[in-house]
C-alpha cells in the first residue's frame, strides 16, 4: 500500500497566520490527493480534491498544491474555525490511504 | 438532501461478528463508489474498504487480512460491512462515505460523510 507521511504532527498558531501542513507519498501518486478538516465528534469534511481543487463552499483561504510525491495544503489566514485536525489521503484505483493527521492548535 | 447514515455498531467482544449498514439517500446511490472508513479513539483515519458502483471491483486495506467484507444492494441504496473475528484493535467509529464524483469519472475524494458508528470490542 501507499503510505502518506505529513509534517508536523501538531502546529500551534495565531489567528492570521499563515499554515502550511506538507504530505509525502511513499510512490508518485500524480495528484489524486485529498485534504479534509476534522472536528472533534464530527465526520471529516472535504478541504480540496486532485491536489488543488477547491470543494464547492470552503473558503478561498484555503488552497492545495503539489504533484507527484509531495503536496501541501495552505490556510492563507487563519480563522479561529480553522483550528482543527487535518489529513490527506492519496485515492488510487486500489487504496486510499490517510497520512497521520495535523492537529492545528491556538497559539 | 445527500445523506448517509450508519447503523449497527455495538458492543462486542472479541471472536464475534457484526454487520455495519449505511443507508443512502438524496442521491442515484447506484452511481457512486462508496468506501467504509474508520477512526480508533484518539487516533487517525484509516480507509478499510472501497466497492465500485456494481459492486464488480473491491478493494481492503492489507491490514484486515479478509476478515471484512463490503457489499452494497443498490435496489435498497444501502451499503455494508461484515465484520468477524473482531479484535480489540477493531474498537472504532466506522464511517461510510461517497465518491464526489459519480462511476463514469472512476475514483474520487470523498465529499459526503456519515455521522459514524461506533464498534466497540472487548470482553
Amino acid at each position: 500500500d501507499i503510505q502518506m507521511t505529513q509534517s508536523p504532527s501538531t502546529l500551534s498558531a495565531s489567528v492570521g497566520d499563515r499554515v502550511t501542513i506538507t504530505c509525502r507519498a511513499s510512490q508518485s501518486i500524480s495528484r489524486w490527493l485529498a485534504w479534509y478538516q476534522q472536528k472533534p465528534g464530527k465526520a471529516p469534511k472535504l478541504l480540496i480534491y486532485m491536489a488543488s481543487g477547491l470543494e464547492s463552499g470552503v473558503p478561498s483561504r484555503f488552497s492545495g498544491s503539489g504533484s507527484g510525491t509531495e503536496f501541501t495544503l495552505t490556510i492563507s489566514s487563519l480563522q479561529p474555525d480553522d483550528f482543527a485536525t487535518y489529513y490527506c489521503q492519496q485515492y488510487d484505483p486500489y487504496s486510499r490511504t490517510f497520512g497521520q493527521g495535523t492537529k492545528v492548535e491556538i497559539k | 438532501q445527500v445523506q448517509l447514515v450508519e447503523s449497527g455498531g455495538g458492543l462486542v467482544k472479541p471472536g464475534e461478528s457484526l454487520r455495519l449498514s449505511c443507508a443512502a439517500s438524496g442521491f442515484v446511490f447506484s452511481d457512486y463508489y462508496m468506501s467504509w472508513i474508520r477512526q480508533a479513539p484518539g487516533k487517525g483515519l484509516e480507509w478499510v474498504s472501497h466497492i465500485s458502483n456494481s459492486g464488480s471491483a473491491i478493494y481492503y486495506a492489507g491490514s484486515l487480512k479478509g476478515r471484512f467484507t463490503i457489499s452494497r444492494d443498490n435496489a435498497k441504496n444501502s451499503l455494508y460491512l461484515q465484520m468477524n473475528s473482531l479484535r480489540a484493535e477493531d474498537t472504532a467509529v466506522y464511517y461510510c462515505a461517497r465518491d464526489r464524483r459519480g462511476y463514469s469519472y472512476g475514483i474520487d475524494a470523498f465529499d459526503v460523510w456519515g455521522q459514524g458508528t461506533m464498534v466497540t470490542v472487548s470482553s
